[in-house]
């Protein structure tokens, strides 16, 4: 069975601070993992995902996330806030039909 | 890359009527598609798996006769939402993938579903 724990509903940085989003599953399979954004009344968007191979993993808006099998986490970062990514961020791992099993989101706020 | 378009985007309407949804993959064939329900504040729960050609599989507690899930060809997936009462606001969102276990999902856009 799969699933995904966020630590964290909500998670404050000031503009320029180091983003770091908890992830952590539990598959037992040989995870797909990734990792969504959602802004206000819009659907997801995908940020990066983790298949097989290199173990960090870049996405878009400058954000990457490192897949550590020992840890069973999937934490997303970004070195440096900026406003505009203030919005819910969810992590998903995925069943071999495709299922995704996602976290109950994190609440990013910037504050300028 | 992938195009999943949802339609509308918001609807309002009275209790008892009926609300269909549309998902369209605007430029690739989805053979699955999946429906999500999302409340205020909480993640994405899967309602059901619609595959072409073929019957819905529904999550359990999700009931079939409420949720209507048509999926007629490789570009279009509806959810119909019968008699619709307020505890049926949400936010309906679909996805969907080339083939079964393919990944990413490409989600659309949602649809706010209001029940007065």
């Amino acid at each position: 069975a799969q699933s995904v724990t966020q630590l964290g509903s909500h998670v404050s940085v000031s503009e320029g601070a180091l983003v770091l989003l908890r992830c952590n599953y539990s598959s037992s399979v040989p995870p797909y993992l990734f990792w969504y954004v959602q802004y206000p009344n819009q659907g997801l968007q995908l940020l990066l995902k983790y298949t097989t191979g290199a173990t960090l993993v870049k996405g878009i808006n400058g954000f990457e996330a490192e897949f550590k099998k020992s840890e069973t986490s999937f934490h997303l970062t970004k070195p440096s806030a900026h406003m505009s990514d203030a919005a819910e961020y969810f992590c998903a791992v995925s069943s071999t039909l495709g299922r995704l099993y996602f976290g109950r989101g994190t609440q990013l706020t910037v504050w300028p | 890359g992938a195009v999943v378009s949802q339609h509308p985007s918001r609807v309002i309407c009275k209790s008892g009527t009926s609300v269909k949804i549309e998902c369209r993959s605007l430029d690739f064939q989805a053979t699955t598609m999946f429906w999500y329900r999302q409340f205020p504040k909480q993640s994405l729960m899967l309602m059901a798996t619609s595959n072409e050609g073929s019957k819905a599989t529904y999550e359990q507690g999700v009931e079939k006769d409420k949720f209507l899930i048509n999926h007629a060809s490789l570009t279009l997936s509806t959810l119909t939402v019968t008699s619709a009462h307020p505890e049926d606001s949400s936010f309906y969102i679909c996805s969907a993938t080339l083939k079964p276990g393919d990944q990413p999902q490409h989600f659309g856009d949602g649809t706010r579903l209001s029940i007065l």
